[in-house]
């Protein structure tokens, strides 16, 4: 299954099907950007992040797709499994000594049929 | 591990009451962030903190000032407060230190958040 991010919030899957969620960006001059899991009640839950300087990156059933021409970040869960049901948001950031603040997008939320 | 506490974790409050939230961040983190989540919302960012100092500001009313203590906690001050700062109330902690290593980019690991509900 597969969300456009912004414009279709929702997305179902299979239990065991591959998912993808979308993501645009807005801001050029961001160097690194985050893809976040927050479940009902609970604080944004790192998943995994990329450097502006990469194009994929990889995690543990997670893989995460920058591209910079368009400004377009994906995230690509292998399968996906009930507890992966939550609400994702993809966030970017510029470099700078100290803080680094985050500006999220509009989240998606992601559920799994088992 | 520890992790960020935040208190309370609910509040309700009336119109044009003031509310505090706090925030103990992770030890030896050296940044504190803030952030606002309205219903179906995405986090938006209100305001940072690297070692006590205020770092940024992003949409954060004048109605609301935060400060960070000595001992790096931090506390969110909101007065004169509306139906629509109800809200969860994020902060999140992070360190630009990384292994002992300078790091380019400070993960923040967020607490639990605050309800707050303006009746």
């Amino acid at each position: 299954g597969e969300s456009v991010g912004l414009h279709l919030p929702t997305l179902s899957v299979q239990e065991g099907d591959n998912s993808i969620i979308n993501c645009a960006y807005s801001n050029s001059a961001s160097d690194y950007f985050i893809w976040y899991k927050q479940e009902s009640g609970k604080g944004p839950q790192f998943i995994i992040d990329i450097r502006s300087n990469m194009d994929k990156r990889q995690g543990q059933r997670v893989t995460v797709l920058l591209n910079k021409t368009v400004k377009h970040l994906s995230l690509q869960i292998a399968a996906t499994q009930p507890g992966d049901s939550a609400v994702y948001f993809c966030a970017e950031t510029v470099n700078q000594t100290g803080a680094n603040n985050l500006f999220f997008g509009t989240g998606t939320r992601l559920t799994v049929i088992p | 591990a520890a992790g960020v506490i935040q208190s309370p974790r609910h509040l309700i409050k009336e119109k044009r009451e003031t509310a505090t939230l706090k925030c103990y961040p992770i030890p030896r983190h050296d940044t504190v962030y803030w952030y606002q989540q309205g219903p179906g919302q995405d986090p938006q960012f209100l305001i940072s903190f690297y070692e006590k100092m205020q770092s940024d500001k992003g949409s954060i009313p004048d109605r609301f000032s935060a400060q960070q203590f000595s001992d790096y906690h931090s506390e969110l001050n909101m007065s004169s407060l509306e139906l629509g700062d109800s809200a969860l109330y994020f902060c999140a902690s992070g360190s630009s230190l990384a292994g002992g290593l300078r790091s380019s980019y400070n993960e923040q690991f967020f607490g639990p958040g605050t309800r707050l509900t303006v009746l």
